[in-house]
């Protein structure tokens, strides 16, 4: 069952330059999107969300586009900073209402000073 | 901040033996919600519950899985009989309605041996 795929495991970025993780998803009936984010020996965090009425949320640093046609959603960190060192998962989740978030494997996003 | 608690943070089990983990979710939240997370592999959906009883669950979440909400506060997921497959970190998570940012607790890790 792969309907949320972070095709992407690990990233580099340096410090202060644009992150941006990718997250690719194959139900068309999804439409709600989350990433969290998740450091070691900790419970995910949710960051920031996106409902499939809109194509892009803005939240700080972090911005997350999503295009329904290609079925893609992104999220963009800038800048960049050390604490930003994470795991990033996408999940989605179905038809309004629904409650379960189906997850991504996950990438690991490393900030190199 | 308001947390989701889980306790123990790590717990070891014999083959066979009953488990329970136990979550006090965030006070004012309705919804409540068991994930888990096999070591290298996605957070995977268990189980959702709301109004005292389960509102969905996923095939993983078999007859050997039960949850309970004994007393208002706690929310607790029992597994029966445990198996070397159900190793796992185990995470509760509560949110005040449907399609919201879950908070995530820290995780119970259950090791089976």
């Amino acid at each position: 069952d792969q309907q949320v795929k972070q095709n992407s495991p690990s990233l580099s970025v340096q410090e202060g330059r644009i992150s941006i993780l990718n997250c690719d998803y194959t139900n068309s009936m999804f439409d709600y999107f989350l990433w969290y984010k998740k450091y070691p020996a900790e419970g995910p965090t949710f960051l920031i969300s996106i409902s499939s009425i809109k194509d892009k949320n803005e939240d700080g640093r972090f911005t997350v586009f999503l295009n329904k046609s290609a079925k893609h959603l992104s999220l963009h960190i800038v800048p960049s900073q050390p604490g930003d060192s994470a795991v990033y998962f996408c999940a989605a989740s179905g038809v309004r209402g629904a409650q379960k978030l189906v997850f991504g494997q996950g990438t690991r996003l490393t900030i190199n000073p | 901040e308001p947390e989701v608690t889980q306790t123990p943070s790590h717990q070891v089990t014999q083959m066979g033996q009953e488990v329970i983990l136990r979550c006090v979710p965030i006070s004012n939240h309705l919804y409540f919600y068991w994930y888990r997370q096999i070591l290298g592999q996605k957070v995977e959906f268990l189980v959702s519950f709301y109004n005292n009883e389960i509102s969905e669950k996923s095939e993983i979440f078999d007859d050997q899985f039960s949850v309970e909400r004994p007393d208002g506060s706690n929310f607790t997921l029992k597994i029966r009989s445990t198996k070397l497959e159900d190793s796992a970190m185990y995470f509760c998570a509560s949110s005040t309605g449907p399609n919201y940012g879950y908070t995530f607790g820290s995780g119970t890790r259950l090791t089976v041996v």
